[in-house]
């Protein structure tokens, strides 16, 4: 069975554009939730989707926005991107309860 | 009320002692606590979990002791193996219908001497 698929693995961007970055959940997950990850915050909750609908979010501005689609893949984008939001973006899937199992991430450098 | 505190922050330990990091939360709402597993350049990954139901579990080497009462838990290591290096977080959430959110400790970096 294959784990949850993050791409793209690493990204470059320059302050000021945007990013999507994309997450395929373990196959017959629904939940799928991101998190971002930095030595100075650690890992901090972003949203999570559950069926196409966000139910939860975390408090980030409101640059940081996700989807999902019907398929149970879900999308993260960031808008005009900041040095500080350079990170490992990690996304994680669920059955149904909270065990949740996670990606290899997305490393992102804002330059 | 959210946060959950981990300790130590970096632990060294010889090959085939124990390995003991812990946990504090204040949230009495939290209703799952996992331990997680991270090697560089790799996401976490679940180890172990436990529900305040039950104050011990043990899964191989690794167990979870759990103290309602106290708001604490953590993760032991037995036998610990120079494999075991890496970085451990704890984490706590609770279930609900607005759905689940993981709250993780700043993480332990493990590093076990041959």
């Amino acid at each position: 069975k294959a784990g949850v698929t993050q791409t793209p693995r690493y990204l470059i961007k320059t302050r000021g554009q945007q990013v999507t970055l994309s997450c395929s959940p373990i196959s017959g997950h629904r939940s799928v939730s991101w998190y971002q990850q930095t030595p100075g915050q650690g890992l901090q909750f972003l949203f999570e989707y559950f069926s196409e609908t966000q139910r939860n979010k975390g408090n980030f501005p409101g640059r940081f926005s996700g989807r999902q689609f019907s398929n149970s893949r879900s999308e993260m984008n960031v808008s005009t991107l900041e040095l500080g939001d350079s990170a490992l973006y990690l996304c994680a899937s669920s059955l149904f309860g909270p065990e949740a199992f996670f990606g290899q991430g997305t490393r992102l450098t804002v330059v | 009320q959210q946060q959950v505190k981990q300790s130590p922050q970096s632990l060294i330990v010889q090959k085939g002692g124990i390995s003991i990091i812990n946990c504090a939360y204040e949230n009495t709402a939290f209703d799952y606590f996992p331990w997680y597993q991270q090697f560089p350049g790799k996401g976490p990954a679940l180890l172990i979990a436990i529900r305040p139901d039950v104050s011990e579990k043990k899964e191989g080497r690794f167990t979870i002791s759990f103290n309602k009462s106290a708001k604490q838990f953590s993760l032991h290591i037995m036998d610990s193996q120079p494999g075991d290096s890496a970085t451990y977080f704890c984490a706590a959430s609770t279930q609900g219908t607005s759905g689940s959110r993981l709250t993780f400790g700043e993480g332990t970096q493990l590093t076990v001497n041959p």
